[in-house]
């Protein structure tokens, strides 16, 4: 059984430009979210995906956008990369029922220069 | 006030002994606590859940819960230097959103 797996797991970016990140979400699972961690902090909600559409969002501006497919896969892109950008991002995948455990792919580190 | 609080650390203990974890919340309403594991440069990976007051136990660790005074805790027994790692802890919070909210973190080392 896949467990979540996201692409690339490194990129590197010039400021301006424009990023897409990949997730696959663990069988079985329907519900993906997006996190952005910094180093020396924990994961900050971005976005959540359920049934292609975005269902929750954090305090991330609208340079942060997503996408859900039928299969439940998902896509992170961000617009206009800042410095501030640079971190680790991570997709975490559940079912959709409420308060149920959630696990991480191996997260895309991006470096935006 | 942060909604989840953890002591950074680092918390050193020697091999053998048990390590201490703890975290503080402060969504009353919250339901769902979850330890994660997260080596330096890897993504956090799940090691304990609990949602009721009181003891979970798997293996070497333990899960602890108090919701009357939003607490939760994670102990370690039996600290191998492999247990080296930050610890995170995270819950769902009741206001609704759908998503994890995550503490920042205290970084374990285990001495040899």
């Amino acid at each position: 059984d896949a467990g979540v797996t996201q692409s690339p797991t490194h990129l590197i970016k010039t400021r301006g430009q424009q990023v897409t990140l990949r997730c696959s979400p663990k069988s079985g699972h329907d519900t993906v979210s997006w996190y952005q961690q910094a180093l020396g902090q924990g994961p900050q909600f971005i976005f959540q995906y359920y049934e292609e559409e975005e269902r929750q969002r954090g305090n991330f501006p609208d340079r942060f956008s997503g996408h859900q497919y039928p299969n439940y896969s998902s896509e992170l892109n961000v617009n206009a990369l800042l410095l501030g950008d640079s971190a680790l991002y991570l997709c975490a995948s559940s079912w959709t029922a409420i308060n149920t455990e959630a696990f991480f792919g191996q997260g895309t580190r991006l470096t935006v220069v | 006030q942060k909604e989840v609080e953890q002591n950074s650390g680092p918390l050193s203990v020697p091999e053998g002994a048990i390590a201490s974890l703890n975290c503080t919340y402060s969504d009353r309403g919250s339901q769902s606590f979850f330890w994660y594991r997260q080596y330096s440069g890897k993504s956090p990976e799940l090691i304990m859940s609990i949602y009721s007051n009181g003891d979970k136990e798997d293996g070497r660790f333990t899960a602890q819960l108090n919701k009357a005074s939003q607490y939760v805790s994670l102990l370690i027994r039996d600290s191998q230097p492999s247990d080296s790692a930050t610890y995170l802890c995270a819950l769902y919070p009741y206001t609704g959103r759908r998503a994890l909210t995550f503490g920042s973190g205290t970084r374990l080392q285990v001495q040899p």
